[in-house]
């Protein structure tokens, strides 16, 4: 149980161009949904956290006009990358917790890559 | 500003050998605490959890906490070179969902 599927895994395009990718619960209702950057060698960055149907909370330091963060529905977060450039490159992933002590479970991140 | 730290290894164990993961965190509110596996270039993937003190078994894995002392371990029985990885400490933050994570142990498996 508790599977997070996040969509696409690898992303190439040019700089300017927006990206969006999805994270959906698949079988649980996630109420919580978070969003992480990983560089290379790095740990887990928190970009933002965001609950169904609320405006998400950024982390300090995140641009909400340049990440954004939509939870319309208990299974599906998308985080929008707009016009991204090549400092945006990084290894993007989401989690997803439920109601309760549960624990975040992750999905298997997306690899952007802006050129 | 609530921190969860970690020796960033590498360590190093021959197959067989029991590996010991140790995370000290400093906010005395957390109730929760999390042990993430990560393969390099791959998400975390949870391998325990564990929200009361003592050991808590599941397979070859062992999480130990001891919240007065604020600190939280992992113990690998039978290590397996497929045990390599990065071990992530995550501690849930009193009164929020979010997870503060230590900058993970790499553990190495030597055949």
């Amino acid at each position: 149980g508790a599977v997070v599927s996040q969509h696409p895994s690898w992303v190439i395009c040019k700089s300017g161009t927006s990206v969006k990718i999805e994270c959906r619960s698949l079988d649980f209702q996630a109420t919580t949904m978070f969003w992480y950057r990983q560089f290379p060698k790095q740990s887990l960055m928190l970009m933002a956290t965001s609950n169904e149907g609320s405006k998400a909370t950024y982390e300090q330091g995140v641009e909400k006009d340049k990440f954004l963060i939509n939870h319309a529905s208990l299974t599906l977060s998308t985080l929008t990358v707009t016009s991204a450039h090549p400092e945006d490159s990084s290894f993007y992933i989401c989690s997803a917790t439920g109601t309760g002590f549960q624990p975040q479970h992750f999905g298997d991140g997306t690899r952007l890559s802006i050129l | 500003q609530k921190e969860v730290e970690q020796n960033s290894g590498p360590l190093s164990v021959p197959e067989g050998a029991i590996a010991s993961l140790n995370c000290t965190y400093s906010d005395r509110g957390s109730q929760s605490f999390f042990w993430y596996r990560q393969y390099s270039g791959k998400s975390p993937e949870l391998i325990m959890f564990i929200y009361s003190n003592g050991d808590k078994e599941d397979g070859r894995f062992t999480a130990q906490l001891n919240k007065a002392s604020q600190y939280v371990s992992l113990l690998i029985r039978d290590s397996q070179p497929s045990d390599s990885a990065t071990y992530l400490c995550a501690v849930k933050e009193g009164g929020s969902e979010k997870l503060v994570f230590g900058k993970g142990t790499k553990l190495t498996v030597n055949p």
